[in-house]
């Protein structure tokens, strides 16, 4: 059964400081992974979906990385912004099951002013 | 884009009644949806998948019968909680594909909040 696993669980840095928000997970058979940004009491906004495939991926100040060898992906935040401030989710997508996300629990972000 | 719309965005009700939550996509049409249950601080968990004129598929340890998934048309599916209790309150989230493609991503809608008191 897929674990994914977010390090850390809360992260506060003041403004335009960089973030790197961490991602493992345990079964390296996976067809996708994405990052997901979500506000408090709201749904998930896509940000990155990043092929098994692929190395990475990239949208404006945001980088993610992907090694499946290694079961690790990583989220860099360019020069954060308070607007920046949620919680961001990792998922996998199954080999077989595409559609079926795995969720880690999130890392919490807090961009000071 | 894609936009996926949730009804109600919270609800309270009474133990043992039943609550139904509505999830649809308003600009295109999606064969399958998938209902999330999210508790505080947790991660997302998937409940179930929802094909349109199918039955819904459940993950293992949710029961069928308590949450009934109707996939009615291409651009709307029900989650009814039903004979809910306070261990049923959480944040129910639904998402839709737009395409069928394993490059497609999911569209969440804004999740609906359910308090069983």
């Amino acid at each position: 059964k897929q674990e994914v696993t977010q390090i850390p669980a809360a992260l506060s840095v003041p403004e335009g400081e960089n973030l790197v928000l961490n991602c493992s997970f345990t079964d390296s058979a996976i067809y996708n992974l994405q990052w997901f940004r979500q506000d408090p009491g709201k749904g998930l906004t896509s940000l990155l979906l990043i092929q098994s495939s692929q190395r990475e991926q990239t949208s404006g100040r945001l980088n993610a990385s992907l090694d499946k060898s290694s079961g690790r992906s990583t989220l860099y935040i360019a020069a954060s912004q308070p607007g920046d401030s949620a919680t961001y989710l990792c998922a996998t997508s199954p080999g077989v099951s595409w559609g079926k996300l795995q969720f880690g629990a999130g890392t919490q972000v807090v961009v000071t002013p | 884009g894609a936009v996926v719309s949730q009804h109600p965005s919270w609800v309270i009700c009474k133990s043992g009644t039943s609550v139904k939550i509505e999830c649809r996509s308003l600009d295109f049409q999606a064969t399958t949806m998938f209902w999330y249950r999210q508790f505080p601080k947790q991660s997302l968990m998937l409940m179930a998948t929802s094909n349109e004129g199918s039955k819904a598929t459940y993950e293992q340890g949710v029961e069928k019968d308590k949450f009934l998934i109707n996939h009615a048309s291409l651009t709307l599916s029900t989650l009814t909680v039903t004979s809910a209790h306070p261990e049923d309150s959480s944040f129910y989230i639904c998402s839709a594909f737009k395409g069928g493609s394993s490059t497609d991503t999911q569209y969440f809608g804004p999740g609906t909040r359910l308090t069983v008191l």
